[in-house]
């Protein structure tokens, strides 16, 4: 079982659409959780930090469920701009900080 | 104002050569990355430094050897180069702490031939 695991993409949706991410992990141990953004042929960035309790940054929902587990994020009214691949990241402390990214799920959003 | 910067940003390259990739980061940060991101884009943490000293070593093949001269830089050499080894290579830096957000650089695209 691959560490952190990601919805198999892509998802292509319109404008105005409502997309939701799943994402597992595999350590119970793991400690801290994100969800980083990565446009065709740049860096990835960070988009938000997810936190036990859920948080929301404008089109942006992203939740945690310790016991299963399982990390979401919700994009409501997806714009064109939001096309790019998430990422999912798990950091796991293993004697230092160690930093597991899932492979990705792209997301197509079309007028 | 670049906060993580990478060179060179295209490297072509024979087999069996040897080069490096230099990183510098101006944000003051402790820790420093490198990653690898093969042609299926998956991104897999290599290194990790904490102000100038190994942390992280995943199964890399001894061919990779990090070397961090002060907390600001981290180079990558690659020695006996293979076609395996091309991918994007980043580089990040974030402060200390598990919470962190990490930086990015804009990445090395390697190209073994």
């Amino acid at each position: 079982r691959k560490e952190v695991e990601q919805d198999p993409g892509p998802f292509n949706v319109p404008e105005g659409a409502t997309v939701a991410f799943n994402c597992t992990y595999s350590n119970s141990a793991s400690q801290s959780f994100f969800w980083y953004r990565q446009d065709c042929r740049k860096e990835p960035k960070l988009l938000m930090s997810v936190y036990s309790s859920g948080n929301e940054d404008g089109r942006f929902t992203a939740q945690l469920n310790r016991a299963s587990q399982y990390i979401s994020l919700l994009i409501r009214d997806s714009k064109l701009s939001d096309s790019a691949t998430y990422l999912c990241v798990v950091n796991t402390y293993t004697g230092g900080f160690k930093t597991i990214f899932g492979a990705g799920t792209r997301l197509f959003v079309k007028a | 104002d670049t906060a993580v910067s990478q060179t060179p940003k295209y490297l072509v390259t024979q087999m069996g050569n040897d080069k490096s990739i230099k990183c510098e980061q101006n944000l003051g940060h402790d820790t420093m990355y490198w990653y690898k991101q093969d042609s299926k884009k998956f991104l897999k943490i290599m290194f990790s430094y904490n102000n100038k000293e190994l942390i992280i070593n995943e199964t890399v093949p001894n061919r990779f050897s990090p070397k961090s001269p002060d907390k600001a830089h981290l180079n990558l050499h690659i020695n006996s180069l293979e076609l395996g080894d091309s991918a994007v290579y980043f580089c990040a830096s974030s402060p200390s702490g598990e919470a962190a957000e990490q930086y990015f650089g804009p990445g090395t695209r390697l190209t073994v031939t």
